[in-house]
């Protein structure tokens, strides 16, 4: 499997929403409804933000949200905060074996 | 407090072995998956392989089968990731994590803070 797709940078204001896109195939995101998000900081481990595509783990801001639409995925910051500058990453459930996916990664700027 | 730690940075030189750990806390080690990630200088994720500590099953991506050999010992909670002999392209930072998920393990939470490899002569 290549690695899912992702805008190599996404930039907003303070305030504003923004949505980073994860494009895969009908062999990962197509078919499985197992799409995680992970928010990493420099220096920093990922975090987990999304998992099965909208479900957020405790302790992770409902500005946070994920939606799937065929074989693409997305990945909403509603109200950007300074914090939220960091990389996000996608990941799919590739088939059973099992295998999975990343995404190549975006950064998320707030101007 | 479910965590994973992992073993200290790394300087090697090409050629030599190199086995790296992982160890888990604050749940049950042998009931869940731990996976391996790797992220090279400046760039994006890469997923190794998983491993099942409760009987050792290892499923590995077919980018790393044979590169590298993961493993675990349940009796003290820890997995590995082990190189037989290292090449300047593994430096990377190297992290682990335990999948979780239902009928389809599929998500990796939490993480360990990472494990820098360097090789280089």
């Amino acid at each position: 499997h290549s690695a899912l797709t992702q805008p190599a940078s996404v930039s907003g204001s303070p305030g504003q929403s923004i949505t980073i896109s994860c494009t895969g195939t009908s062999s990962d995101i197509g078919t499985y409804n197992l799409v995680s998000w992970y928010q990493q900081h420099p220096g920093k481990a990922p975090e987990l933000m999304i998992y099965e595509v909208t479900k957020r783990p405790s302790g992770v801001s409902n500005r946070f949200s994920g939606s799937k639409s065929g074989n693409t995925a997305s990945l909403t910051i509603s109200g950007l905060q300074a914090e939220d500058e960091a990389d996000y990453y996608c990941c799919s459930f590739a088939g059973s074996g099992p295998s999975y996916v990343f995404g190549t990664g975006t950064k998320v700027t707030v101007l | 407090e479910v965590q994973l730690v992992q073993s200290g940075a790394e300087v090697k030189k090409p050629g030599e072995s190199l086995k790296i750990s992982c160890k888990g806390s604050g749940y049950s080690f042998t009931t869940y998956w731990i996976g391996w990630v790797r992220q090279m200088p400046g760039k994006g994720l890469e997923w190794m392989g998983i491993i099942y500590p409760g009987d050792s099953d290892t499923r590995y991506s077919p980018s790393f089968q044979g590169q590298v050999t993961i493993s675990a010992d349940k009796s003290i909670a820890t997995a590995y990731l082990q190189w037989t002999s290292l090449k300047a392209s593994d430096t990377a930072l190297y992290y682990c994590a335990r999948v979780g998920g239902g009928s389809f393990i599929n998500w990796f939470d939490p993480w360990g803070q990472g494990t820098l490899v360097t090789v280089s002569s």
